[in-house]
């Protein structure tokens, strides 16, 4: 199966500063990369996705890179604030069925 | 707005008493997954169900068990709650299989006693 891999698991910057969080996967088939924002005591909210016919995706400050050859995905937060605060997952999905595989989160303080 | 809604946000029930957490969605979605969150580790897929098709994990216990009785509405029962089923039970809907977005809910807190 599938196994994604998230670093950092923690990261502090200062606000203002950017942001970025790495995954990588192990099945070529991967094709979908969601990113998720978790906030405590609240479920997991989709901020950014990227599919495996793209590149790069921007969406005001946060952007998500993806380079299939070498399996690998990242999220840019530019010009954090502290309300990007929070665990961010990534997670790789295959087209041909819907199992989420998860990365093991990376938990993001902003610092004012 | 089309949204994934999950009741009770807090439930504290007692070690061996059955509890029913209950999820619904406006997003008319066919699937509906359910998945345990403990603490500090990402989401764990319970089972889910594509229409009235139930699929379960395998690693799932046979203590968890779900019911969806019509498109809107799906449940997770558990039958004998035990002190490591305290976690966040989040829902969440896609509308299709095959590569699609996951919409979570905002989870049910589970506090065993």
């Amino acid at each position: 199966g599938e196994n994604v891999e998230q670093h950092p698991s923690t990261l502090s910057v200062q606000e203002g500063d950017s942001a970025v969080i790495k995954c990588t996967y192990s099945d070529s088939a991967s094709n979908y990369f969601p990113w998720y924002k978790q906030e405590l005591g609240k479920g997991p909210q989709l901020i950014i996705d990227i599919r495996s016919n793209v590149g790069e995706k921007k969406d005001q400050r946060i952007a998500v890179t993806l380079n299939k050859t070498a399996k690998h995905f990242s999220l840019h937060i530019t010009e954090t604030q502290p309300e990007d605060s929070a665990v961010y997952f990534c997670a790789a999905i295959r087209n041909t069925g819907n199992q989420f595989y998860f990365g093991t989160g990376t938990s993001l303080t902003v610092i004012p | 707005d089309a949204m994934v809604i999950q009741n009770p946000r807090y439930q504290v029930t007692q070690f061996g008493k059955p509890v029913t957490l209950s999820c619904s969605q406006t997003l008319n979605h066919n699937v509906m997954y359910w998945y345990q969150q403990k603490s500090s580790q990402a989401p764990k897929l319970l089972f889910h169900y594509y229409d009235k098709d139930f699929n379960n994990e395998a690693d799932t216990p046979d203590n968890f068990q779900s019911r969806r009785p019509n498109t809107s509405f799906c449940f997770l029962d558990i039958r004998s709650p035990g002190l490591g089923d305290a976690a966040m039970y989040l829902c969440a809907t896609s509308r299709d299989l095959k590569g699609e977005t996951q919409y979570f809910g905002p989870g049910t807190r589970l506090l065993v006693l």
